[in-house]
């Protein structure tokens, strides 16, 4: 396993078409995480799940958002009626929550870019 | 919300001299404290972490201390090579870090030759 995976790198849209990004975490890892990282910022939560189930999502998840993560496995992340504001590199992590054992591994992100 | 500070925002230091970044967390109830290394076009790299219960941790040139009665935390890289040169972040989280992390702004090392 080479660690996690985003698909794509790169995605350019107009504002209002919707956007799907896809998340393949590290296969043995249980809990998986999504962040949004504008530049200059540090990364900012926006939801995670335990297996399938979504467990938080931050506030900054608008209802124009939706993540699934329907077997336990990889993640999608939708983004509805895109807005400039939209831009950003998306995040994606996964850990094995068990114990101590916590510590969350990063891809190399999904860079959205609304014109 | 917990809420991570992080200074400075830019750090040159000359090539072999140590570094260091400071950051300081608002709620008291966190307990993991990761770092990450970013480079251009890159996801965040976990470099150094520190739980709650522990002071200090160590691994090769790069160390983290962690003062829970002030809430801050730092990270030291001694010997500093021009592949340190990156973004590093600190983050905060409750729950061991199981939930979600709270990122500072970033501090830009840059190792001038």
């Amino acid at each position: 396993d080479t660690g996690v995976s985003q698909d794509p790198r790169h995605k350019i849209t107009k504002r209002g078409q919707n956007v799907t990004f896809r998340c393949d975490p590290i296969s043995e890892h249980n809990r998986l995480y999504w962040y949004r990282q504008t530049l200059g910022q540090g990364p900012e939560f926006l939801t995670y799940f335990q297996n399938e189930a979504q467990l938080e999502k931050s506030r900054l998840l608008s209802d124009r958002f939706s993540a699934e993560r329907p077997k336990g496995s990889f993640s999608t992340l939708e983004i509805q009626r895109t807005e400039q504001g939209d831009s950003a590199m998306y995040l994606c992590a996964s850990s094995l929550a068990e114990g101590m054992n916590t510590e969350a591994f990063f891809g190399q992100g999904t860079r959205l870019t609304v014109v | 919300g917990e809420n991570v500070e992080q200074h400075p925002s830019t750090l040159s230091v000359q090539e072999g001299d140590s570094a260091v970044i400071k950051c300081t967390y608002s709620d008291s109830a966190s307990n993991y404290f990761p770092w990450y290394k970013q480079e251009l076009g890159k996801g965040p790299q976990l470099i150094i972490d520190i739980r709650s219960n522990v002071g200090e941790k160590k691994d090769q040139r790069i160390a983290v201390t962690l003062n829970k009665t002030a809430k801050h935390f730092s990270l030291h890289i001694t010997e500093t090579q021009p592949e340190d040169s990156a973004v590093y972040f600190c983050a905060a989280s409750g729950a061991g870090g199981a939930d979600g992390l709270t990122f500072g702004k970033g501090t830009h090392l840059i190792i001038q030759p």
